[in-house]
């Protein structure tokens, strides 16, 4: 398996533009997770999906963020209208069921860096 | 949820010398927590991780305790390296399925 695929690696974009990051879990997972890095604040739980149905949104800074997944091998967060202080790296991980030998074991794909100039 | 408490944020050690860097938790009903390593530009990986019927477990020169009592779990690091150096994460499943994460102890190793 190739592991977590997220595209694109690096985003520059400028305030105000839509930006759509992509990530493709290893298949078998039925969770999939999306976390945002930065400096001042680490890695945050954004929102995770269970079997492509989103469980917890809770850490969606606010309503210009919206992730989906329309089947179980593609997810996406969207942000729009995007601002200087989105720029982060934003890791999305996937992993196995409860119950299963390895479950809460996450997989992190590569990251997408965003920079909103 | 709120984040694991993590100490320190930053750490310097001697190469060969031990390095522990320690969290505390809030939810009585985490069960599972790992550690994870990041090292500059990568993405973070699972190192080592307990779960709350055990409270110890080795892997070669790094290993992970847990006071389920005290709601704290510690990260040791022994004969460390130049290439442990890094930033170290933990974490718990306080939110269930997904993890919360520390803000994480940057470790430099100098030789």
């Amino acid at each position: 398996d190739a592991g977590v695929i997220q595209s694109p690696r690096h985003e520059v974009t400028e305030m105000g533009q839509e930006v759509t990051l992509r990530c493709k879990p290893i298949s078998g997972h039925d969770y999939l997770f999306w976390y945002r890095q930065t400096m001042m604040r680490g890695l945050e739980l954004l929102i995770y999906f269970n079997n492509n149905v989103p469980i917890d949104d809770s850490g969606m800074p606010e309503d210009r963020f919206s992730a989906k997944m329309p089947n179980a091998s593609f997810s996406t967060l969207k942000i729009q209208p995007s601002e200087p202080r989105d720029s982060a790296v934003y890791f999305c991980a996937s992993s196995l069921g409860r119950g299963v030998s390895g479950a809460n074991v996450l997989t992190f794909g590569a990251g997408s860096r965003l920079t909103v100039l | 949820g709120e984040n694991v408490e993590q100490h320190p944020s930053t750490l310097s050690v001697q190469e060969g010398d031990s390095a522990v860097i320690k969290c505390t938790y809030s939810d009585s009903a985490s069960n599972y927590f790992p550690w994870y390593k990041q090292e500059l530009g990568k993405r973070p990986q699972l190192i080592i991780d307990i779960r709350s019927n055990v409270g110890e477990k080795k892997d070669q020169r790094i290993a992970v305790t847990l006071n389920k009592t005290a709601k704290h779990f510690s990260l040791h690091i022994t004969e460390t390296q130049p290439e442990d150096s890094a930033v170290y994460f933990c974490a718990d499943n306080q939110a269930g399925t997904a993890l919360i994460f520390g803000k994480g102890t940057t470790l430099s190793v100098s030789s």
